[in-house]
């Protein structure tokens, strides 16, 4: 089976912009996770989605949203960049939901400027 | 406190030695339990899972629950210096709820 993919995998973005990225999950999974990744914070839960409806959310400010679609590929966006928003962006797929194994695509390193 | 602690390290071993890293987490009604590695400028790859208490082996890796204790180890024998990165321990409490991750520890295997 093919992995998880994400793209685009770098996006340089300036203060004030929005910005969207992709995930295509492992074919048959239908449980999308997305985590930011910093040095600092380490790895942060954004929100999962499972079959279109968002199941899970984290602590993120409104800013940061996503959606699922019906063939299970999932976007997130972030609204009104802040400085502190760089980070790796990570999404993970799974075939049963948040309990059980998650397989994490290589990511989209956002950069604010 | 963290929902799921690790030391950070480094934790330096010698090539063939056995490196054990540790995690301990905070709620008792946790079910899953994950190890994942990290290469530098790499995404997390999920290399075990545990969700009953003892030992699980999985070739030169050995996840350790208990519950009781509320820690997760994570063994690796004959350590080789491309087992060095960041291991990520995850937790989950069951019933669809979000995986927390702890902070990682950082493994250098010195040949």
């Amino acid at each position: 089976k093919a992995g998880v993919t994400q793209t685009p995998r770098y996006l340089i973005k300036t203060r004030g912009q929005q910005v969207t990225l992709s995930c295509s999950p492992i074919s048959g999974h239908r449980s999308v996770s997305w985590y930011q990744q910093t040095p600092g914070q380490g790895l942060q839960f954004l929100f999962e989605y499972f079959s279109e409806t968002q199941r899970n959310k984290g602590n993120f400010p409104g800013r940061f949203s996503g959606r699922q679609f019906s063939n299970s590929r999932s976007e997130m966006n972030v609204s009104t960049l802040e400085l502190g928003d760089s980070a790796l962006y990570l999404c993970a797929s799974s075939d049963t939901g948040g309990a059980y194994e998650q397989y994490f695509g290589p990511g989209t390193r956002l950069t604010v400027t | 406190q963290k929902e799921v602690e690790q030391n950070s390290g480094p934790l330096s071993v010698p090539e063939g030695a056995i490196a054990s890293l540790n995690c301990t987490y905070s709620d008792r009604v946790s079910q899953s339990f994950f190890w994942y590695r990290q290469y530098s400028g790499k995404s997390p790859e999920l290399i075990m899972s545990i969700y009953s208490n003892g030992d699980k082996e999985d070739g030169r890796f050995t996840a350790q629950l208990n519950k009781a204790s509320q820690y997760v180890s994570l063994l690796i024998r004959d350590s080789q210096p491309s087992d060095s990165a960041t291991y990520l321990c995850a937790v989950n409490k069951g019933g669809y709820q979000k995986v927390t991750f702890g902070t990682g520890t950082k493994l250098q295997v010195i040949p």
